[in-house]
């Protein structure tokens, strides 16, 4: 079955800087790759997904680009905000096991002021 | 477009009583997850609901948790006896079709003392 790492854990920029999560997936049917971002003591919320068709997508500050070659994806936060401290979670999914989402074990990113 | 309602919010009980969670999900999103979440990791799928039918429950502990969703719109989520290891917060989420963007509750708090 599917199994996705996500590196670093815990990942602490300053104010300004950019930061950059990284997950690998095991399964080559994997087509749906979606981001969220958990803020302490509230649900996951969406920030940015993609589908296997794309190599690479944008909503402003956040990015995330896919290398299916290589089965991994990553989250680019540019500028970063003391708003974007939280954990954030990756994800993959594939048709043939329903899209479960497999989860990464997520990546604490602290915003040094 | 409201989002995914749960209740309770918070609960505590005490180990081998029962407790029920219950779920609104997004007007017209077919699909609908249970997933537990213990503190310091990521969501892990309970039961995947496809209109009122079982699509995945294969990480459900049936000797303890049942789930039904009988008109294919509202869900509840028991667990009984609980255990002190099911401390955790249960989220609700709901997606219009496999593969769709997951949307999550606030989720239920539970704390089995």
């Amino acid at each position: 079955g599917e199994n996705v790492e996500q590196h670093p854990s815990t990942l602490s920029v300053q104010e300004g800087d950019s930061a950059v999560i990284k997950c690998t997936y095991s399964d080559s049917a994997s087509n749906y790759f979606p981001w969220y971002k958990q803020e302490l003591g509230k649900r996951p919320q969406l920030i940015i997904d993609i589908r296997s068709n794309v190599g690479e997508k944008k909503d402003q500050r956040i990015a995330v680009t896919l290398n299916k070659t290589a089965k991994h994806f990553s989250l680019h936060i540019t500028e970063t905000q003391p708003e974007d401290s939280a954990v954030y979670f990756c994800a993959a999914s594939n048709p043939p096991s329903n899209y479960q989402l497999i989860w990464g074990a997520g990546t604490k990113l602290i915003i040094k002021p | 477009e409201a989002g995914v309602a749960q209740s309770p919010r918070y609960k505590i009980i005490e180990k081998r009583q029962s407790v029920a969670f219950w779920c609104n999900p997004i007007s017209g999103h077919a699909t609908l997850y249970w997933y537990q979440q213990i503190l310091g990791q990521g969501p892990k799928l309970l039961i995947q609901f496809q209109n009122n039918g079982v699509v995945d429950d294969s990480q459900l502990p049936k000797d303890r948790f049942s789930a039904e969703r009988l008109k294919g719109v509202d869900s509840t989520l028991k667990i009984q006896p609980a255990k002190l290891e099911d401390s955790a917060v249960y989220l609700c989420a709901s997606s219009r079709a496999p593969g769709n963007t997951i949307y999550f509750g606030e989720g239920s708090w539970l704390t089995v003392v």
